[in-house]
Parts: structure tokens; sequence; C-alpha cells
């Protein structure tokens, strides 16, 4: 499965926008990207999914270029609450999930 | 919305001793997994389980691990004698199919401390 980068750790204030993104260069035409938030002693939790081009949902958005080497999750104005670490997985269909180390995000009163 | 609970939330057990962890998946699912995290590290596959047999497993899945369905609705981990490292919190995660927008829901986790 295709390795993915993302940045190990990022600050925001409350109210801002926050993109997180994560490259996977080795991504094959069956992978789907995939993206995880998650709370301390807590268990991942789905976020959102795509394969191409845009995808919203009532949390975040995701957007992947034509060439799907990478991807950017969008979260609208974040709160305190959005503080976890966020997980990009290249999943391909019926496989287990290799998890990275995440991007940590801290958000700022 | 469904979800995934895990029992115990907490299981505390000397070095060498048999722990058995339990998850109940959500209800029409068919796909069963076990995944731990280390504190301070990556979430790591264990295990996947499928049709009552295990279709896949990482090498830290060894011989002192094992996975039941006992019946139609827990599925079980078990450590026939825990180790120090084995220390961890335990996901069960669950999936309906195995298409490309079939998510993997996870539990809570059981946080596994080994004395």
């Amino acid at each position: 499965l295709a390795k993915t980068t993302q940045p190990i750790s990022m600050d925001s204030y409350e109210g801002q926008e926050v993109n997180i993104t994560c490259s996977h260069n080795n991504i094959a035409t069956n992978d789907y990207i995939t993206w995880y938030q998650q709370f301390p002693s807590q268990g991942p939790r789905f976020i959102i999914q795509g394969y191409k081009t845009k995808v919203t949902n009532e949390v975040a958005s995701l957007f992947i270029p034509a060439d799907r080497k990478s991807s950017t999750l969008s979260l609208p104005r974040v709160s305190l609450s959005d503080t976890a670490v966020y997980y990009c997985l290249v999943e391909r269909a019926g496989n287990m999930l290799t998890f990275g180390g995440g991007t940590r995000l801290m958000v700022k009163p | 919305e469904p979800e995934v609970t895990q029992t115990p939330s907490h299981q505390v057990t000397q070095m060498g001793q048999e722990v058995i962890l339990r998850c109940v998946p959500i209800s029409n699912h068919l796909y069963f997994y076990w995944y731990r995290q280390i504190l301070g590290q990556k979430v790591e596959f264990l295990v996947s389980f499928y049709n009552n047999e295990i279709s896949e497993k990482s090498e830290i899945f060894d011989d002192q691990f094992s996975v039941e369905r006992p019946d139609g609705s827990n599925f079980t981990l078990k450590i026939r004698s825990t180790k120090l490292e084995d220390s961890a919190m335990y996901f069960c995660a669950s999936r309906g199919g195995t298409g490309a927008t079939d998510t993997q829901y996870f539990g809570p986790g059981t946080r596994l401390t080994v004395l």
C-alpha cells in the first residue's frame, strides 16, 4: 500500500479553517483515501473518504487533485473539541488499515 | 447510530495470566478486526476475521494470541500468557463488506495493563 506523509503537528485557533495535507505518491488505481480522527484513549473515528475531486460531509471536506498523489482534509471553523490526531490512510477494499503517525492538531482559544 | 462496543474498558492483570477482551461488532457487519496501540505509538493491525476464520494477521499476532466469535454477536481476543509489552489499548473494529467504501468502525478500546 502507498506510504502516506503528513505533518507531525499543527496549531490553529478557534474559528479558523484548518487544512491538513497528506502525500501518497504511490497510490494505486483501486485505492481510496480515508481520514480518521482520534482523541486520547479513544478509538479512531472515521471522518471522510474519497477517491478523487472533492467530497464534503457534515464535518469536513476532502480535496483530491487529479493525479491523486496528495489529499487535503479541510476542517471549517475549528473548535477546541477538534483537538485530536488526524490520520490519512490509503485504503484498499477489504484490507486492514495501516496507520501512520498522524497529525496532532492543537486548537487554541 | 450503531456502534462497536468493547468490554472491559480497563483490564489489569499479572504477567503470565490469560486475558480475554470482548467486542460486540455492529450487528450486520461481517468483517472483524483487532488493532492495538501502545501508549504514544501508532495504531497497529493485529488480525482480521471473516466467516469464522482468520483472514490476515500481523507479526505481532503470535501463538499467544487467538480470536473467536463464540456466538452471533461477540468477537473476542485472547492473550494466553500476558507479557509486560502487551500493555496497550486494544481496539476492535468491524465493517459491513469489502467494497471500497465499506469503512471500518472502531470501538472505544480496552486498556490492558500488565503488571
